[in-house]
């Protein structure tokens, strides 16, 4: 079934450890992004990547990076990871840009203790 | 930036009322307009969206409004059902500018 995936489903980590989250959607879309869900805050870009190879920052990007090899894969990394990271975060993906549907994953719930 | 504000950020409405969501923008080059649904556990998914050619748009019990010269925007369920329980994110983007709104949850009571 095309769509995008998410892993891992949940995380518990201790602040100060690095952490991955991976994305891969099977859809050839050109645009992804990642957002983190906070209560009361609704979700906020943290980093997209237009095409492959490109990316740029969103909203909140400090304590994130993003790479983008290929078209299918964007994951998402906590160098060091503190307790506001605590979130769940949700990777999405559209066809033609911020002007186009966005296809969201299953999300990750993280907890950093 | 953009600033999309989303009220209430909770209803609750009787099976078979209608439940109206509203926001409002501040970017006048905001030009397209979706909104998500999100169940408990899952990623958001595109339910109606609106282009700024437009005012109006439905699909069978779901309609969506756009006001550009007051920059505001509402969904309009009709006919509850309890399935529509969920929280609900309107959004408004310029072609490299996205931005949600805090959200809407809504329960519907059988």
């Amino acid at each position: 079934i095309a769509g995008i995936t998410q892993a891992p489903t949940s995380q518990i980590l201790a602040a100060g450890r690095r952490m991955t989250l991976r994305c891969t959607q099977d859809m050839r879309h050109n645009a992804m992004y990642w957002y983190r869900q906070d209560l009361g805050l609704g979700l906020r870009l943290i980093h997209y990547s237009n095409t492959a190879g490109t990316t740029g920052k969103g909203e909140v990007p400090d304590g994130y990076s993003v790479s983008r090899a290929n078209t299918d894969d964007f994951p998402l990394t906590l160098a060091s990871a503190v307790p506001s990271q605590t979130s769940v975060y949700f990777c999405a993906s559209s066809s033609a840009g911020r002007i186009d549907t966005q296809y969201f994953g299953p999300g990750t719930r993280l907890t950093v203790l | 930036g953009e600033n999309v504000e989303q009220h209430p950020s909770t209803l609750s409405v009787q099976e078979g009322d209608s439940a109206v969501i509203k926001c409002t923008y501040s970017d006048s080059a905001s030009n397209y307009f979706p909104w998500y649904k999100q169940e408990l556990g899952k990623g958001p998914q595109l339910i109606i969206d609106i282009r700024s050619n437009v005012g109006e748009k439905k699909d069978q019990r779901i309609a969506v409004t756009l006001n550009k010269t007051a920059k505001h925007f509402s969904l309009h369920i009709t006919e509850t059902q309890p399935e529509d329980s969920a929280v609900y994110f309107c959004a408004a983007s310029t072609w490299n500018q996205f931005y949600f709104g805090t959200g809407t949850s809504l329960t519907v009571i059988p």
